[in-house]
């Protein structure tokens, strides 16, 4: 069962910020945030491994609560470039998952100058 | 320098014609995977190799066959497409079970 993001669609001005939330009915062992441009592959941003994790790359940043099988990417400031397509890929608990990740339906965020 | 390269870029073929999509990785990882991405941007992973052994087999119909000759290679051969088969198949790689490299896609449009 695929996890499920929320909102579907967001868009912003230049400068504001968002926050995407992915939840899962299944205990999870990773969270993966992708970013994939209209027509493009999807892009790596981060990977949370732990309950309660959160990192940072430049203004964008996610934190992951294993207990609630829910992970957020906050996006702070967002530029231009940040429009596309995330997606977030859950691994589930259990050590038998081998990497297969299960991705969202995907949230469409728009940036407008 | 491309990492995850894949061909070819664009297919379009008729019904019942069987193809083939190409895919190589040159970061050294030791797991790579084909994914289905359909019309509503939905990602399904298909298969998956870990030093060239199957490790995932979604389910997906028995036309769909991969083979990965080496580590840095795994292709993917379609028999008798289907119209459902229309999609974008990317390939991606990765160390072990962390983050996944995407090659650009293949479009495959049957018709």
């Amino acid at each position: 069962q695929q996890p499920v993001q929320s909102p579907q669609a967001v868009i912003l001005r230049e400068g504001e910020d968002a926050v995407i939330n992915c939840s899962s009915s299944k205990a999870l062992y990773s969270v993966h945030w992708y970013r994939q441009k209209h027509g493009e592959a999807p892009v790596f941003l981060m990977i949370l491994l732990k309950g309660g994790e959160q990192k940072g790359h430049e203004k964008i940043s996610a934190s992951f609560n294993e207990k609630k099988q829910q992970s957020s990417l906050y996006l702070t400031a967002s530029q231009l470039s940040y429009s596309g397509t995330y997606f977030c890929g859950t691994e589930d608990a259990g050590g038998t998952s081998y990497g297969k990740l299960t991705f969202g339906q995907g949230t469409i965020l728009t940036v407008h100058p | 320098d491309t990492a995850v390269s894949q061909t070819p870029k664009y297919l379009v073929t008729q019904m019942g014609n069987d193809k083939s999509i190409k895919c190589e990785q040159n970061l050294g990882h030791d797991t790579m995977y084909w994914y289905k991405q359909d019309s509503k941007k939905f990602l399904k992973i298909m298969f998956s190799y870990n030093n060239k052994e199957l490790i995932i087999n979604e389910t997906v119909p028995n036309r769909f066959s991969p083979k990965s000759p080496d580590k840095a290679h795994l292709n993917l051969h379609i028999n008798s497409l289907e119209l459902g088969d229309s999609a974008v198949y990317f390939c991606a790689s990765s160390r072990h079970t962390g983050e996944q490299y995407f090659g650009p896609g293949t479009r495959l449009t049957v018709t």
